[in-house]
């Protein structure tokens, strides 16, 4: 079955740091790829999403490029500010289905 | 353009009682999904529902059984309750066109809480 595998956490930073958040999946065909976030207390927001090979998802500075020669979409941002602090999902959607199947999350927490 | 709402926000039961979760979804969409997020884990595909159908199950017990209503709200009922069951339970709304619409909006979810 479809499954997400996303880079373990807890992940600390600093403000202004480089960040990654690693994401490979595992789906037949060809499913769309999805990165959500939660805020403390609060539901989940999409952030960003790429519905092909080779389409990048970009918003508020976060981009992810979808892989398919390597199933990865890897979450980054060049330059994280402490409001990023937030748990982040990495899910897939199923085409026809609309399933989304997630990964564990990565809780990110960035320091001033 | 009103967002996904649910209620209530928090709820407490006991082992074996019934509980009824409420969503109204966003405007204009068609379908609702039904997440449950176990602490510290990604939200797990309940069911969804989608012209009043389900439309796609995930791996839960029958015990878990929803409605959605002609105004596109839902419901999700979870009989004969049990510790494990204790979790923040998401609703999902999206618009459903047939040639697969995969943003969903998430409400805040319902903390339900089995003692």
């Amino acid at each position: 079955g479809d499954s997400v595998t996303q880079m373990e956490g807890p992940v600390t930073l600093s403000e202004e740091a480089f960040l990654t958040i690693n994401c490979t999946y595992t789906a037949t065909g060809y499913p769309s790829l999805f990165w959500y976030v939660q805020y403390p207390g609060e539901g989940l927001q999409l952030l960003l999403k790429a519905t092909k090979a080779d389409d990048k998802g970009s918003n508020k500075g976060f981009e992810a490029t979808y892989r398919k020669e390597t199933t990865s979409f890897h979450l980054e941002k060049g330059s994280v500010q402490v409001s990023d602090s937030a748990v982040y999902f990495c899910a897939l959607g199923d085409f026809g289905n609309e399933k989304l199947t997630f990964g564990t999350g990565t809780r990110l927490t960035i320091i001033p | 353009e009103t967002g996904v709402t649910q209620s209530p926000t928090h709820l407490i039961k006991t082992r074996g009682q019934q509980v009824t979760l409420r969503c109204s979804s966003q405007s204009g969409h068609n379908t609702v999904s039904w997440y449950q997020q176990a602490l510290g884990q990604g939200p797990q595909f309940i069911f969804q529902y989608y012209r009043e159908e389900e439309n796609g199950r995930g791996n839960f017990p029958p015990r878990f059984s929803g409605l959605q209503f002609p105004n596109y709200s839902s419901e999700l009922n979870v009989n004969a309750l049990e510790l494990d069951d204790s979790a923040l339970y998401l609703c999902a709304s999206s618009l459903y066109g047939g040639t697969g619409s995969y943003e969903q909006y998430f409400g805040p979810g319902t903390r339900l809480t089995v003692t």
